[in-house]
């Protein structure tokens, strides 16, 4: 079945260092989302991508949708200490999303 | 906009209980629901689809009848969780999404049961 793998599964960063998390799908996805989950709380919807080879920024965060739409990244830049979380790839297929295993970030002040 | 509630937000049963969980849309309809089941430290499993008004697609080993889906109207659905017993301890989340307009899921905070 349709699978998607995110790695890398735990990054340790300094304040300030960038940091970048990679999704792929075995299979071309519609479209993929991500999500970012504080510890103790719940998945909230950062974004979606749907065209192939998209690029969307959200002020520091930077989101990149593969040309052949089975691979993702989230990138942020100069990390802050409220980055802290576990960010998800879901993988949009027929109306289903397949998620990652998530990226889970922490960064030391 | 879009906010999506689940109620309880934990629950401590005595093994061979029933447990209902509700989740609601509070701003939109919701066309399509989803319940998710996550482990500590791990991603989120689909446990199920429900669309208003038809039977939810449970996806592969998660039992029918353990975990009953109901998805009546387009701003609630509830799960009920069957006889529980301790290995269904875990955090049970929904999330709603209106079908044609985004495939957007907007996700409610969670249930954590735990199962005596």
């Amino acid at each position: 079945g349709q699978q998607v793998m995110q790695i890398p599964q735990y990054q340790h960063v300094q304040e300030g260092e960038d940091f970048t998390t990679y999704c792929n799908s075995s299979t071309t996805l519609s479209n993929i989302q991500w999500y970012k989950q504080r510890p103790g709380g719940h998945p909230v919807f950062l974004i979606q991508l749907v065209k192939s080879g998209e690029v969307k920024k959200q002020k520091r965060l930077t989101f990149q949708f593969g040309e052949a739409k089975k691979n993702s990244s989230l990138h942020i830049t100069a990390t802050q200490t409220t980055d802290v979380g576990t960010y998800f790839c879901g993988g949009g297929s027929q109306g289903n999303l397949i998620f990652g295993k998530g990226t889970k970030l922490s960064v030391k002040p | 906009g879009a906010v999506v509630s689940q109620h309880p937000s934990w629950v401590i049963c005595k093994s061979g209980t029933s447990v209902k969980i509700e989740c609601r849309s509070l701003d939109f309809q919701a066309t399509t629901m989803f319940w998710y089941r996550q482990f500590p430290k791990q991603s989120l499993m689909l446990m199920a689809t429900s669309n208003e008004g038809s039977k939810a697609t449970y996806e592969q080993g998660v039992e029918k009848d353990k975990f009953l889906i109901n998805h009546a109207s387009l701003t609630l659905s509830t799960l009920t969780v069957t006889s529980a017993h301790p290995e269904d301890s875990s955090f049970y989340i929904c999330s709603a999404t209106q079908r044609g307009v985004s495939d957007t899921q907007y996700f409610g905070p969670g249930t954590r049961l735990t199962v005596l």
